[in-house]
């Protein structure tokens, strides 16, 4: 069956490092791999998408990586912020299919 | 980006009453609207897709009599939790896709609605 895995479920890293989190996926060929953003109580927040073809991708200290190799995508947070803690929610979707979540990392960064 | 609302944000009722939480694309139109289930430190767990003027396709496990959804209307769909029972309290969030461009890959999220029935 198909599984996307988050490999932490908490990362806790400090202000000014940069985080790095893990999705990783089988039996499955996206076409679309994206990133969400979730605060407690809240609604995901959509922080970017990747396609298929594409290696990498950037936003401002954002950065994704995605290997359809590995079956792997990889985000990055550049020199993170307290303001940056969070759950980070990890999605796949093959062409007009609905987005399929991971269970999140909850990411802390300690000042 | 677009911007989706939900209504109510929460939501308390009694054990065997109906609760209606409406979700509406406010600056894009929806052809395409999702409904999802999130239970404490869980996962979103898709529970529907409904096409607008059509009846909305259900997955496996959840039952449409008890969660019926309207999508009426390009910019609004109604979830309607019938007969709610304290295992439906959950947080209940729904995404719009519209037909092309952003709208299209990018799938917007409302803020949720927290349901508790007592």
């Amino acid at each position: 069956s198909q599984k996307i895995e988050q490999n932490s479920e908490a990362l806790n890293i400090q202000e000014g490092k940069t985080a790095t989190l893990t999705c990783n996926y089988t039996n499955y060929s996206p076409a679309y791999l994206q990133w969400y953003r979730q605060d407690p109580g809240r609604g995901p927040v959509f922080l970017l998408l990747i396609r298929e073809n594409e290696k990498e991708k950037r936003k401002e200290r954002l950065k994704v990586t995605f290997d359809t190799t590995l079956k792997q995508s990889l985000f990055h947070i550049t020199a993170s912020q307290p303001a940056d803690s969070a759950t980070y929610l990890c999605a796949l979707r093959s062409g007009n299919t609905p987005l399929v979540f991971g269970k999140g990392t909850r990411l802390s960064v300690i000042a | 980006g677009a911007v989706v609302s939900q209504h109510p944000s929460r939501v308390i009722c009694k054990s065997g009453t109906s609760v209606k939480i409406e979700c509406r694309s406010l600056d894009f139109q929806a052809t395409t609207m999702f409904w999802y289930r999130q239970f404490p430190k869980q996962s979103l767990m898709l529970m529907a897709t409904s096409n607008e003027g059509s009846k909305a396709t259900y997955e496996q496990g959840v039952e449409k009599d008890k969660f019926l959804i309207n999508h009426a209307s390009l910019t609004l769909s109604t979830l309607t939790v019938t007969s709610a029972h304290p295992e439906d309290s959950s947080f209940y969030i729904c995404s719009a896709r519209g037909l092309a461009g952003v709208t299209y890959n990018e799938q917007f999220f409302g803020p949720g609605t927290r349901l508790t029935v007592l």
